[in-house]
């Protein structure tokens, strides 16, 4: 069975700081790994994800995310944030095991950006 | 349109009634799926079809009912709604065999059952 484990439920940070979103995932196949963005009163948007390659994955609104497969995690981060990148946060996993390929979610951490 | 169209956006239903949240993609994608967001628990799967014509069972399907008749549409049905069912209902669709791409999801329907 896989699972995903946001270890923060909420990260206030000032704007132009720089910031980290922990993502912890447990899986007993192969995996893919996702970063979706929710803004208040919207759906969820793709982020960034990993497939396959190059460890470091680079997505939308200058964020990144690195998969570290010894630590099982795949954490996000942006080096300032604005304002605009107040919104929830959801890491998710989807193993590689055909017919359903399950996806499973984290519970979410809602990042507050300061003036 | 593009992308995926949720319908309605929010609702108030008496304890009871019948109601169908609707959901229609124009991308053409084969996998849809029906997610409810609850606070703290996260995107739960309440249930999904990789092709028009089949469906399956998600994490928490009892008390809902789905159809995939075509490969735009994916309603989703309360036969008989009860307070628990109070959430906010995502449909998402993709496209599988095509290098395990992200999912694209509707804005939402709020629903209250009272």
């Amino acid at each position: 069975a896989q699972s995903v484990t946001q270890l923060d439920s909420q990260v206030p940070v000032f704007e132009e700081a720089p910031v980290e979103l922990r993502c912890n995932y447990s899986s007993s196949v192969s995996v893919y790994l996702f970063w979706y963005v929710q803004y208040p009163n919207q759906g969820l948007q793709l982020l960034l994800k990993y497939l396959s390659g190059s460890t470091l994955v680079k997505g939308i609104n200058g964020f990144e995310a690195e998969f570290n497969k010894s630590q099982t995690s795949f954490h996000l981060r942006k080096p300032s944030v604005h304002i605009s990148d107040t919104a929830e946060y959801f890491c998710a996993v989807s193993d590689s095991a055909g017919g359903y390929q399950k996806v499973t979610f984290g519970t979410g951490t809602k990042l507050q950006v300061i003036p | 349109i593009a992308g995926i169209t949720q319908a309605p956006t929010s609702q108030i239903l008496a304890a009871g009634r019948r109601m169908t949240l609707r959901c229609t993609q124009d991308m053409r994608h084969n996998a849809m799926y029906w997610y409810r967001q609850d606070l703290g628990l996260g995107l739960r799967l309440i249930h999904y079809s990789n092709t028009a014509g089949t469906t399956g069972k998600g994490e928490v399907p009892d008390g809902y009912s789905v159809s995939r008749a075509n490969t735009d549409d994916f309603p989703l049905t309360l036969a008989s709604a009860v307070p628990s069912q109070t959430s906010v209902y995502f449909c998402a669709s993709r496209e599988l065999g095509q290098g395990n791409y992200g999912y694209t999801f509707g804005s939402g329907t709020r629903l209250t059952v009272v």
